[in-house]
């Protein structure tokens, strides 16, 4: 079974530059999320999609960060513009059924911004 | 105060050494609870989820307790390849987001 996918792998910008990443998720996993990793730290949640609706976006900076899930299945999330204190490592994972179970993670995407 | 709490160690244990870590959270109603585990510049991964009964797979015992909001996990005869980043993961309820812990560090060595 194919794993979490997520692209590109690493990304160097400059602040006030804008990102994307993209991540698909299990086949027939129907709740996706993404999160935050800051060096040090665990993972925080941004966003919760279970189909192609949203569950939790509470944590999510609204004002430069977006994220869609537009037919259920993969999902984008979009820095724009980019702060200094965005660099992290933004992990997407999935879970079969509404969430609260065993998320499986894909290999992350890492960003520097400069 | 922090949803989940987690010594961050380091743990630094020789090879076959007994090491526990313990993890509280703030949500009495907390529903689920896991020990995830990342290695360095790794994705996390499931380690073992945690039951009241409290659950055990070889060499890992992971413990409940609801009245304290606390769980721990056991590593006995620990090996050079345990080592990693240890998530303590509570969710509040069914649909929701794993909450993650800082995690704890252990370092194994022989």
């Amino acid at each position: 079974e194919a794993g979490v996918a997520q692209s590109p792998r690493y990304k160097i910008i400059e602040k006030r530059q804008s990102v994307a990443f993209w991540c698909n998720p299990i086949s027939g996993h129907a709740t996706l999320y993404w999160y935050q990793q800051i060096l040090g730290q665990g993972p925080k949640l941004l966003i919760q999609f279970q189909n192609n609706g949203v569950v939790d976006d509470s944590q999510l900076p609204k004002d430069r960060f977006s994220a869609e899930r537009l037919k259920g299945v993969d999902s984008t999330l979009k820095i724009q513009p980019a702060k200094l204190e965005d660099s992290a490592v933004y992990l997407c994972a999935s879970s079969f059924g509404t969430g609260g179970t065993e998320a499986f993670f894909g290999q992350g995407t890492r960003l520097t911004v400069v | 105060r922090k949803e989940v709490e987690q010594d961050p160690g380091p743990f630094n244990v020789p090879e076959g050494a007994t090491v526990a870590f313990n993890c509280t959270y703030s949500n009495s109603a907390s529903q689920s609870f896991f020990w995830y585990r990342q290695d360095c510049r790794k994705e996390p991964k499931l380690l073992m989820s945690v039951y009241s009964s409290g659950n055990e797979d070889g060499r890992f015992t992971a413990q409940l307790n609801r009245a304290s909001q606390y769980i721990s996990l056991l590593i006995r005869d620990s090996k050079l390849s345990d080592s990693a980043t240890y998530l303590c993961v509570v969710t509040y309820q069914a649909g929701t987001a794993l909450i993650f812990g800082k995690g704890t560090t252990l370092s194994v060595s022989s």
